[in-house]
C-alpha cells in the first residue's frame, strides 16, 4: 500500500502547454505539501494544504494553482508551462497530533520541459 | 532565506566507517528533522529531535542539536553500502506550518 501516490512519475512536455500531477495519501493525515526540487537538489515548499483549506503559498508564480478536492487529495495544475519549470515535484503529508513521524514523502514527479 | 546549509556537501566513507554530517540553521525552531533520499526517490524520515533535546539515538542514528549555536549533528555508526544517499535537515521555523530544507550531504559509502 502506497501512503502517498504521485502520478504520473515522468512527464514531458513542450513549453506552453498546460500539465497536471495528481497526489493522494491513504494515511488519514491533515495537511498536505507540494514541494519543488530543482537540478542542485535545493527543496522549496510551493503550497500547503490543511484540511481542504490553503494555509501556505510561497512565492510561486500564479501559472501554478493547487486544488484540494478532499484532505486525501492535492493536485497541482501547472498552466504555460515554462523552460524553468523542469524540476522533480514532490508530494508530502503530514499528520497534526503525530508531528513526531515528520512528513511522508511522495516518491515525486519528474517533469521535463522541452 | 531560511534555508539551512549542511557540511560536507558529499561525503565518501568506506563500509564500517562512521560518517557525520551537520547542518546549520537561520531561525527558532519547535523541532529539527532529518530526511534521506535515495537516488530517484522522494525523502524518507528518520528521526526528529525536539528544540528542547540535546541528543537522540535510533538504531545507528545519534542526532545532537545545540540551538544556542544553531546546528545540528547527524552520525551514522557502522555504515553499510546501502546507506549511500542524500540526507538532509529540516527545521519548522518556530511556526510548525512547513519544513525549511537544507541543502544536503550526499554520502557515499563503498564497500
Amino acid at each position: 500500500d502506497t501512503a502517498v501516490s504521485q502520478t504520473p512519475k515522468y512527464l514531458v512536455t513542450q513549453m506552453g502547454n498546460d500539465k497536471s500531477i495528481k497526489c493522494e495519501q491513504n494515511l488519514g493525515h491533515d495537511t498536505m505539501y507540494w514541494y519543488k526540487q530543482d537540478s542542485k537538489k535545493f527543496l522549496k515548499i510551493m503550497f500547503s494544504y490543511n484540511n481542504k483549506e490553503l494555509i501556505i503559498n510561497e512565492t510561486v508564480p500564479n501559472r501554478f494553482s493547487p486544488k484540494s478536492p478532499d484532505k486525501a487529495h492535492l493536485n497541482l495544475h501547472i498552466n504555460s508551462l515554462e523552460l524553468g519549470d523542469s524540476a522533480v515535484y514532490f508530494c508530502a503529508s503530514s499528520s497534526n497530533q503525530l508531528v513526531n513521524y515528520g512528513y511522508t514523502f511522495g516518491s515525486g514527479t519528474r517533469l521535463t520541459v522541452v | 532565506s531560511q534555508q539551512g546549509e549542511e557540511d560536507p556537501q558529499a561525503l565518501s566513507i568506506q563500509e564500517g566507517e562512521n560518517a557525520t554530517m551537520n547542518c546549520s540553521y537561520k531561525t527558532s525552531i519547535n523541532n529539527l528533522q532529518w530526511y534521506r533520499q535515495n537516488s530517484g526517490r522522494g525523502l524518507v524520515h528518520l528521526i526528529l529531535i525536539r528544540s528542547n533535546e540535546r541528543e537522540k539515538h535510533s538504531g545507528r542514528l545519534r542526532v545532537t542539536l545545540d540551538t544556542s549555536k544553531k546546528s545540528s549533528s547527524l552520525l551514522i555508526t557502522a555504515s553499510r553500502a546501502a546507506d549511500t544517499a542524500s540526507y538532509f535537515c529540516a527545521t519548522d521555523g518556530g511556526g510548525g506550518n512547513k519544513l525549511t530544507f537544507g541543502t544536503g550531504t550526499q554520502l557515499k559509502v563503498e564497500l
